[in-house]
C-alpha cells in the first residue's frame, strides 16, 4: 500500500511566521503535490512537481513555495505567513507515467491555523 | 478553463436507502479523466475510481457504481443500500491530458443515519 504521510496533523502558527509543511512517501512516486482545502471550494492545487528539484505551480501559488531535494520528500513552505492561509493542507503522490491524470494518493493533511 | 461542479452540499439518508452524488464538468479537451474521492473523517482522500474520456461505460463496484454521460457532461455516483461507513465527503474531479491542471469539486458531504 502507498503511504503518504505529513509531519503534523495539526499546527498553530502566528502571522508572519515561516512555516514548513512536509511530505513523504514510501512508493518511489515520482510526481508529488501540495493542496489546500477549504469549505466550498473543495481542494486546489498549490504546486506540484514530476522529479527532484522539479516545479509546477498549481491553481493558487501565490503566497507559497515548495522544495523537493529527495524524491519521497516534498516541503510547503509559507514564508511569512498569513490568517488567510488557515487551512487544510494535503499532500498527494502518484507513480508519474501520466502526470495528473493519474490516481493520486493522499495523505492525513495539516490543519494550519494561523493566528 | 476546466471546472467541475457538485451542486449537492449535503445529503442526509437512512441506513439501506440509495442516494446518487451528481457531478458535472466542463472542458473544451477531448481527452480528459474524472476521479472520484472520498474523504472520511479522519481526513485522508482515498481514490475510488478514475474514468478517461473515451470509456463510457458504467461501472460497477459492490454497492458502488458510476455514471458517466459525455452527452450531460456528467459523472455521477450511485451507493446502492447506504451504510453508516459511507458517511464523508466525496470529491468528483477532472484532468485534462494536455492540461497541467487538476480541478476538484467543491464535494458532497453525506450522512448516513442508522
Amino acid at each position: 500500500d502507498v503511504k503518504v504521510t505529513q509531519s503534523s496533523r495539526y499546527l498553530v502558527k502566528r502571522t508572519g511566521e515561516k512555516v514548513f509543511l512536509e511530505c513523504v512517501q514510501d512508493m518511489d512516486h515520482e510526481n508529488m503535490f501540495w493542496y489546500r482545502q477549504d469549505p466550498g471550494l473543495g481542494l486546489r492545487l498549490i504546486y506540484f512537481s514530476y522529479d527532484v528539484k522539479m516545479k509546477e505551480k498549481g491553481d493558487i501559488p501565490e503566497g507559497y513555495s515548495v522544495s523537493r531535494e529527495k524524491k519521497e520528500r516534498f516541503s510547503l513552505i509559507l514564508e511569512s505567513a498569513s490568517t488567510n492561509q488557515t487551512s487544510m493542507y494535503l499532500c498527494a503522490s502518484s507513480l508519474g507515467l501520466r502526470g495528473l491524470q493519474e490516481t493520486q494518493y493522499f495523505g492525513p493533511g495539516t490543519r494550519l491555523l494561523v493566528l | 478553463a476546466q471546472k467541475v461542479t457538485q451542486a449537492q452540499t449535503e445529503i442526509s439518508v437512512v441506513e439501506k436507502e440509495d442516494v446518487t452524488l451528481d457531478c458535472v464538468y466542463e472542458t473544451r479537451d477531448t481527452t480528459y479523466y474524472l476521479f472520484w474521492y472520498k474523504q472520511p473523517p479522519s481526513g485522508e482522500l482515498v481514490f475510488l475510481i478514475r474514468r478517461n474520456s473515451f470509456d463510457e461505460q458504467n461501472e460497477i463496484s459492490g454497492r458502488y457504481s458510476w455514471n458517466f454521460q459525455k452527452s450531460t457532461s456528467s459523472f455521477n455516483f450511485t451507493i446502492t443500500a447506504s451504510q453508516v461507513v459511507d458517511s464523508a465527503v466525496y470529491f468528483c474531479a477532472l484532468s485534462e491530458a494536455d492540461n497541467n491542471d487538476m480541478r476538484f469539486g467543491a464535494g458532497t458531504r453525506l450522512t448516513v443515519k442508522p
